[in-house]
């Protein structure tokens, strides 16, 4: 099977733009979990979608949105960029069972300017 | 109190070494734990995943949950160069929403492997 696929791998913005990011799961995936990943702060959740529907959102703000599409895919955006906002986004699929583990793909690597 | 804590390093040791990784945690609610491998410019790799308390051995990778002491380890035996990476620990909780879950992850710990 092929793995999560994010596009695109690399964003250069300036303050105030905004972005779409990309992520194709695992076949037969339902679930997407969305990454923000910075030296200071580690890792740390976004959001989670199942079937188009947003289950469950991490501590960040409006700015920070996603979508589902009824393939699984799932697109996260961000408006009115900051310069905090320059991180690795990882987007990560599963079964969707509560114990199912997460498989990550590569990422996009965002600078905001 | 951060949720999880895990020692950053960076940690070097020689190949063919016993490395040892480690993370506390604080949140009895965390239920599943994992182990994930990050090479620079990728995306974590799940290495190891484990539910109940105890051993579980995966080649030369062994996971520990001592969920009493709120405690999880990463053994890896006979270390080798292409095992340099950043190790995260990472622990399941549920969310807000019906049947949503998230992870909680450690900050990492960057191994080098000598040759």
């Amino acid at each position: 099977k092929a793995g999560v696929t994010q596009t695109p791998r690399y964003l250069i913005k300036t303050r105030g733009q905004q972005v779409t990011l990309s992520c194709s799961p695992i076949s037969g995936h339902r679930s997407v979990s969305w990454y923000q990943q910075t030296p200071g702060q580690g890792l740390q959740f976004l959001f989670e979608y199942f079937s188009e529907t947003q289950r469950n959102k991490g501590n960040f703000p409006g700015r920070f949105s996603g979508r589902q599409f009824s393939n699984s895919r799932s697109e996260m955006n961000v408006s009115t960029l900051e310069l905090g906002d320059s991180a690795l986004y990882l987007c990560a699929s599963s079964e969707s069972n509560y114990n199912s583990p997460l498989h990550f793909g590569n990422g996009t690597r965002l600078t905001v300017t | 109190q951060k949720e999880v804590e895990q020692d950053p390093g960076p940690l070097s040791v020689p190949e063919g070494a016993i490395v040892s990784l480690n993370c506390t945690y604080s949140n009895s609610a965390f239920q599943y734990f994992m182990w994930y491998r990050q090479y620079s410019r990728k995306g974590p790799e799940l290495l190891m995943y484990t539910y109940s308390s105890g051993n579980k051995e995966d080649g030369r990778f062994t996971a520990q949950v001592d969920k009493s002491s709120k405690y999880i380890s990463l053994f890896i035996r006979d270390s080798q160069p292409s095992d340099s990476a950043t190790y995260l620990c990472a622990m399941t909780s549920r969310g807000s929403g019906a049947g949503s879950y998230q992870l909680t992850f450690g900050k990492g710990t960057k191994l080098s492997v000598i040759p």
